[in-house]
């Protein structure tokens, strides 16, 4: 098992770029987590999605973020226009189901910096 | 964001001691999970727990659930250098339409060979 796959790994853009960054959950898994990690926030959920559909997007900072998740392997989140104070590492993670003895696994992150 | 309080914040230690950290929230949780993040990765899970009073062990990790649901404890015994990272805690409550895991502030734990 490959477990979550992001790419890409590093990004480092200008303010006023476009940012994607892409996520495949692990095969079989219904629900897709986006999260954004800072030193001074910690790790913070943004949008989750079950079954391709976004179901909670309330931790979405703004409309310069959006995520899509057009098939049961592939995720984006897009962020246009970029800005310095988005610079974090963002997290993809997948999960099974919602049941109560299922866990969340991450894959490695995504390391955005915008100048 | 809400977030849950661990502590201590950071920990040095030498190795060979034991490690306690707790994590604290003022909802109550049905799930606790542990996680342990080392530097350019994302967390991996380290235990689950699914029960109040639960006690599970993973090697040489044991991770409690409160009694009061409130509060989850970590505890690493005979620590090694390779225990260096930071551990998180995250709890959820009984899903009603969201499905969300709050996680807590982190603890930074260092192993001094």
């Amino acid at each position: 098992d490959a477990g979550v796959i992001q790419s890409p790994r590093h990004e480092v853009t200008e303010m006023g770029q476009e940012v994607t960054l892409r996520c495949k959950p692990i095969s079989g898994h219904d629900y897709l987590f986006w999260y954004r990690q800072t030193m001074m926030r910690g790790l913070e959920l943004l949008i989750y999605f079950n079954n391709n559909v976004p179901i909670d997007d309330s931790g979405m900072p703004e409309d310069r973020f959006s995520a899509k998740m057009p098939n049961a392997s592939f995720s984006t989140l897009k962020i246009q226009p970029s800005e310095p104070r988005d610079s974090a590492v963002y997290f993809c993670a997948s999960s099974f189901s919602l049941a109560s003895t299922d866990t969340q696994y991450f894959g490695p992150g995504t390391r955005l910096t915008v100048l | 964001g809400q977030q849950l309080n661990q502590s201590p914040q950071s920990m040095f230690i030498q190795e060979g001691e034991d490690v306690s950290m707790n994590c604290t929230s003022s909802s109550i949780f049905n799930t606790w999970l542990w996680y342990k993040q080392e530097p350019g990765e994302g967390p991996v899970l380290l235990i689950a727990l699914y029960k109040a009073g639960e006690l599970t062990s993973n090697g040489r990790l044991t991770a409690q659930f409160g009694i009061t649901r409130k509060d989850s404890f970590l505890n690493i015994s005979a620590s090694i250098p390779s225990d260096v990272g930071i551990y998180f805690c995250a709890g959820r409550s009984s899903p009603s339409g969201t499905y969300k895991y709050i996680f807590g502030t982190g603890t930074r734990l260092k192993v001094l060979a």
